[in-house]
């Protein structure tokens, strides 16, 4: 079974400060790679995903994410954040070629951003 | 773009009492999904739905949960005798195939407090 963890719980940062969000996931398997965030109120929304080729994925409001299959991390970047990027996020995965495709969510990181 | 709705936001029941929560898949999606997230907690798969039938569940969705596809738009989760830990943030989604290429997309969730 897949399993994913995102190690910060809480992260705090000032406006045009760099973000990066940790992501790793355990899997024997391929996997499909995804970052959804949930902005106060609102519902879950896809930021980004990666399913083969290119590991730089590019997403929506300028975020970017890596897939390094040897550290199995998929992590989250974005240059400057803003004070709208204040959401959670949440990493998940689902495993290629298999007879279900339900998403396993890591446990989310909860960003403030300081105007 | 299309959404997924679900309905009510927020649902207030008794313990013991038997309760559905409603959703709107998109229009011309064919898989289903329900998640939940207990507060504090990490989102967590409950069942798959296609073709009229589940084609995954959890060991979360025992007999005390079903799923129904009633009509042409609807799907429900119908939770018999609810309990004092099925109060979470009830998330359905939607996608139009299966897999590789097809992210879900989630409503905007219904919060469920059992008194």
């Amino acid at each position: 079974a897949q399993s994913v963890s995102q190690h910060n719980h809480h992260v705090i940062l000032s406006e045009a400060a760099s973000l990066e969000l940790g992501c790793n996931y355990s899997y024997g398997g391929t996997v499909n790679l995804f970052w959804y965030v949930q902005y106060p109120g609102q519902h879950l929304q896809l930021l980004l995903k990666y399913f083969s080729g290119d590991p730089l994925v590019k997403g929506i409001k300028g975020f970017e994410a890596e897939f390094i299959k040897s550290k199995f991390s998929f992590n989250l970047r974005k240059p400057s954040v803003q004070w709208s990027d204040t959401a959670e996020y949440f990493c998940a995965v689902n495993a290629r070629g298999s007879s279900g495709d339900k998403l396993t969510f890591g446990t989310g990181t909860r960003l403030a951003v300081r105007p | 773009e299309p959404e997924v709705t679900q309905t009510p936001s927020h649902q207030v029941t008794q313990m013991g009492q038997e309760v559905i929560l409603r959703c709107v898949p998109i229009s011309n999606h064919l898989y289903f999904y329900w998640y939940r997230q207990i507060l504090g907690q990490k989102v967590e798969f409950l069942v798959s739905f296609y073709n009229n039938e589940i084609s995954e569940k959890s060991e979360i969705f025992d007999d005390q949960f079903s799923v129904e596809r009633p009509d042409g738009s609807n799907f429900t989760l119908k939770i018999r005798s609810t309990k004092l830990e099925d109060s979470a943030m009830y998330f359905c989604a939607s996608s139009r195939d299966r897999g590789s290429n097809q992210p879900q997309h989630f409503g905007d969730g219904t919060r469920l407090s059992i008194l």
